[in-house]
């Protein structure tokens, strides 16, 4: 799977947009961006993925530049339950051993009152 | 979306002794299932890739005779960590994919075991 860069933390007020980039200039041309979050001391969670194209579902966003080097997943009203670390995964869908995820040191929000 | 359930959630046992995890899909089959181990302060490391019927798959260091893995129905796999010693004490995660449309892309996760062994 494609290696990929976050920033280790990052801040947000409570009700504003929180917006988290990932570098995956290495990835491929059949892998997926995945996005999950790990709420302390719980399970990860999924939130997002998308190959190319602008996805959105009730909980983010999830914007693909074209070149598909980076994304950026954004929550569009940040709550204090949104504090959780983000991990960005690239990888294929397909099945079997392929849907092993390798999880990186993800970005640590924080959203603040 | 599919539930993945994890137990225990906290356990805690005497040094040498064997503590049994599991994990279950409650309303998709799973396929394949991962654990994941996870360290105060650091990301998920996958430990072992179990496929229903077959023998699970050990990524490079994890033992396999300590941390036994079992996935002999669609809806349940089990970690066994065997004499277990105080280094072992992390916190566990297991994820279930299946043949479904969303278990098939996405990654359900069980909301993890911690394990304390003192």
């Amino acid at each position: 799977d494609a290696k990929t860069t976050q920033p280790p933390s990052m801040d947000c007020a409570e009700g504003r947009a929180a917006n988290l980039p990932c570098n995956h200039s290495t990835i491929s041309g059949n892998e997926y961006v995945y996005w999950y979050r790990q709420i302390h001391s719980q399970g990860p969670q999924y939130i997002i993925h998308g190959l190319k194209n602008n996805e959105t579902n009730e909980m983010a966003s999830l914007i693909i530049t074209e070149d598909r080097k980076s994304s950026t997943l954004i929550l569009p009203h940040a709550t204090l339950r949104d504090t959780a670390v983000y991990y960005c995964i690239v990888r294929v869908t397909s099945g079997g051993s392929n849907y092993k995820l390798t999880f990186g040191k993800g970005t640590l929000l924080t959203v603040n009152p | 979306g599919a539930v993945v359930s994890q137990h225990p959630s906290r356990v805690i046992c005497k040094s040498g002794t064997s503590v049994k995890i599991e994990c279950r899909s409650l309303d998709f089959q799973a396929t394949t299932m991962f654990w994941y181990r996870q360290f105060p302060k650091q990301s998920l490391m996958l430990m072992a890739t179990s496929n229903e019927g077959s023998k699970a798959t050990y990524e490079q260091g994890v033992e396999k005779d300590k941390f036994l893995i079992n996935h002999a129905s669609l809806t349940l796999s089990t970690l066994t960590v065997t004499s277990a010693h105080p280094e072992d004490s992390s916190f566990y995660i297991c994820s279930a994919h299946g043949p479904g449309h969303r278990a098939r892309t996405e990654a359900f996760f069980g909301q993890g075991t911690r394990l304390t062994v003192v």
